[in-house]
């Protein structure tokens, strides 16, 4: 089935640092979406994006739908050790049906 | 407050053996959507739900139904549990807009 690519997989940062991470899709999508994971938890909706270029925050996180609409990026500004986790992207090809394709996840270690 | 729950949390089977795993959900929403997370793969649909009596099939649906007799439920069936279908299953809900709200999980081990 399809996949979004998600980049890095993993990756360890110290406290305080920024984060960047990304997803690429041969295909078009009209709805990007960016989840949390907790460790024995279900993911948790923390951004959508709706239009191609939109830059959208939610506190200390800030996400952008590419120009493309192949892509989308997730930024984590000033790290703190609660931020460790999965993080997914999620799009759709198809408004209005509720469908996502899932990225395969970016794990996120922050260390103290 | 209103909630989505899964049961069971964990469960060992045998190859061969009819599971249902249950997903409830008290919002009230319409969709209703089952995922299974392996590594490498992220979350693959399996089937969802626009509505009581309404089941569609997702990505990985072979081996798998669901039945919506309901609002609030929409259980997952695998008719003859196989050793790749060991997972985490996930179940989520979603009203008449993209935000899902996700169950804990169920973590299914098939030997």
């Amino acid at each position: 089935g399809q996949q979004l690519n998600q980049s890095p997989q993993s990756m360890f940062i110290q406290e305080g640092e920024d984060v960047s991470m990304n997803c690429t899709s041969s295909s078009i999508f009209n709805t990007w979406l960016w989840y949390k994971q907790d460790p024995g938890e279900g993911p948790v909706l923390l951004i959508a994006l709706y239009k191609a270029g939109e830059l959208t925050s939610n506190g200390r996180l800030t996400a952008q739908f590419g120009i493309t609409r192949k892509d989308s990026f997730l930024n984590i500004s000033a790290s703190i050790p609660s931020d460790v986790g999965i993080y997914f992207c999620a799009g759709s090809t198809t408004s209005g049906t509720y469908k996502y394709i899932f990225g395969t996840g970016t794990r996120l270690k922050v260390l103290a | 407050d209103a909630e989505i729950t899964q049961s069971p949390r964990h469960k060992i089977t045998e190859t061969g053996r009819q599971v249902t795993l249950a997903c409830h959900q008290t919002w009230n929403h319409n969709n209703m959507f089952w995922y299974r997370q392996d590594l490498g793969h992220g979350l693959r649909l399996i089937h969802y739900s626009y509505g009581v009596q309404d089941t569609n099939k997702g990505e990985v649906s072979d081996g798998y139904s669901v039945s919506r007799s309901n609002t609030e439920d929409l259980p997952l069936t695998l008719e003859s549990a196989a050793s790749s279908q060991t997972s985490v299953y996930f179940c989520a809900s979603s009203d008449w807009d993209d935000e899902q709200f996700f169950g804990p999980g169920t973590r299914l081990t098939v030997l």
